[in-house]
């Protein structure tokens, strides 16, 4: 089956850049879609094909896909910005969604 | 407002059954896939099962192939999960989740999240 793989955790300084990365094999043949989940609550997309931001979502959050490696870019980082970020794709070839490993964002 | 609300939850001894509801409200349901979502204590996110728009096209995790059924009722506006056979690593946060396209198939991400009910394994 397919495997998407993220680090487990990245951390940045308030108004710095947070880069978070999802491996999977040609993942930039697939259309990639993120999620920020913050504790006690329900995930967030924040991210659909590829880079697309869904209505309300700031545009300090951007993504992009190729060759094996999606990214999901937050840029001047907030406090609230703090929270678990999932990648996930849609493997057609087995039906199935695949969620990546996840990636804590800390904000120092 | 766009709602999804989870019900069905609760403590089952292993090898017990349950089934969840979901209940939506605030969009043509009957227009979406719709999928669950479960999340283990501590743990991330695992793709349960999706279903198309008319039930036609109906998708499981390999690991649970056999013991859940995903169901639907368009006139209810419900979206059901049975789940037979419970094991304690079943024990997670169950969360029923929309497509975020309507009428398309399956695999166009999710946009709306219930805000999940607890299912306990354990004797």
């Amino acid at each position: 089956s397919y495997v998407l793989t993220q680090p487990p955790s990245v951390s940045v300084a308030p108004g710095e850049t947070a880069r978070i990365t999802c491996g999977g094999n040609n993942i930039g043949g697939k259309s990639v879609y993120w999620y920020q989940q913050k504790p006690g609550q329900a995930p967030v997309m924040v991210i659909y094909y590829d880079s697309d931001r869904p209505s309300g979502i700031p545009e300090r959050f951007s993504g992009s896909n190729s060759g094996n490696t999606a990214t999901l870019t937050i840029s001047r980082v907030e406090a609230g910005d703090e929270a678990d970020y999932f990648c996930q794709v849609w493997d057609g070839s087995n039906d199935q969604y695949v969620f990546g490993t996840g990636t804590k964002v800390t904000v120092l | 407002e766009v709602q999804l609300v989870e019900s069905g939850g609760g403590l089952v001894k292993p090898g017990g059954s349950l089934r969840l509801s979901c209940a939506a409200s605030g969009f043509t349901f009957h227009l979406y896939s719709m999928n669950w979502v479960r999340q283990a204590p501590g743990k991330g996110l695992e793709w349960v099962s999706s279903i198309s728009i008319r039930s036609s096209h109906i998708y499981y995790a390999d690991a649970l192939k056999g013991r859940f059924t995903i169901s639907r009722d368009n006139a209810a506006n419900s979206l059901y999960l049975q789940m037979n056979s419970l094991r304690a690593e079943d024990t997670a946060v169950y969360y029923c989740v929309r497509d975020r396209e309507s009428i398309s198939g399956i695999g166009t991400g999710m946009d709306v999240w219930g805000q999940g009910t607890t299912v306990t394994v354990s004797s």
